[in-house]
């Protein structure tokens, strides 16, 4: 049963770069059938789409986020990563990694989630 | 970009109870929707995808349905479980969700 689990830093100040690491767990990261990717919720909201990525490493991102999220895959690591630059308190929420279908059609699983906080 | 809206935001009932959840797009979405569930403290399940495909794993008391703009999120008989906020998403064009239903106990 493929398992995904967040790391990374609970607190960032703000102006600096967020990072956080997915660890895949129980498959691989090397399939052409699915993307990996990246959502938020600031506490107390809705949901919001980062971006996702393929093996090959196309990334898929919101424009909302004007360019500041990069998403990277460590295939033999089995891993991918978020890096968010020049975070502000707007940044604080809790971040899922997530699977999606190449459809694009599906969110399944999702890790745990990780607070990040945003705060001097 | 596609807005989704979520009508009630909360919903009120009684366990055994249906409830009838509904999303609404902006613009058409042909069946790229999918429904997910939330309870505190927990990551989003995926509940319905394809607008009316459950998920490995979802009792049949869960059923979806719609095409285009409405779709409907149905739980035919409420168990004590089942009350938690809900989000339908789209893919039609970027990714977007709604912003939630709240299903509470009456």
């Amino acid at each position: 049963q493929l398992q995904l689990q967040e790391s990374g830093p609970g607190l960032v100040k703000p102006s600096e770069t967020l990072s956080l690491t997915c660890t895949v767990s129980g498959g691989s990261v090397s399939s052409s059938l699915y993307y990996w990717g990246w959502i938020r919720q600031p506490p107390g909201k809705g949901l919001e789409w980062i971006g996702h990525i393929s093996y090959g490493g196309n990334t898929y991102n919101n424009p909302s986020l004007r360019s500041r999220a990069t998403i990277y895959v460590d295939t033999s690591k089995r891993q991918f990563s978020l890096r968010l630059s020049s975070v502000t308190a707007a940044d604080t929420a809790v971040y899922y990694c997530v699977r999606l279908t190449v459809a694009g059609t599906r969110f399944d699983p999702w890790g745990q989630g990780t607070l990040v906080t945003a705060s001097s | 970009e596609i807005v989704l809206t979520q009508s009630p935001a909360t919903l009120s009932l009684s366990p055994g109870e249906r409830a009838t959840l509904s999303c609404r797009a902006s613009q058409s979405v042909s069946s790229y929707l999918a429904w997910y569930q939330q309870k505190p403290g927990q990551a989003p399940r995926l509940l319905i995808y394809d607008a009316s495909n459950r998920a490995t794993g979802i009792p049949a008391r869960f059923s979806g349905s719609g095409s285009g703009t409405d779709f409907t999120l149905t739980i035919s008989s409420l168990e004590p479980e089942d009350f938690a906020v809900y989000y339908c998403q789209q893919r039609s064009n970027s990714i977007t969700f709604g912003q939630g239903t709240r299903l509470e106990i009456k």
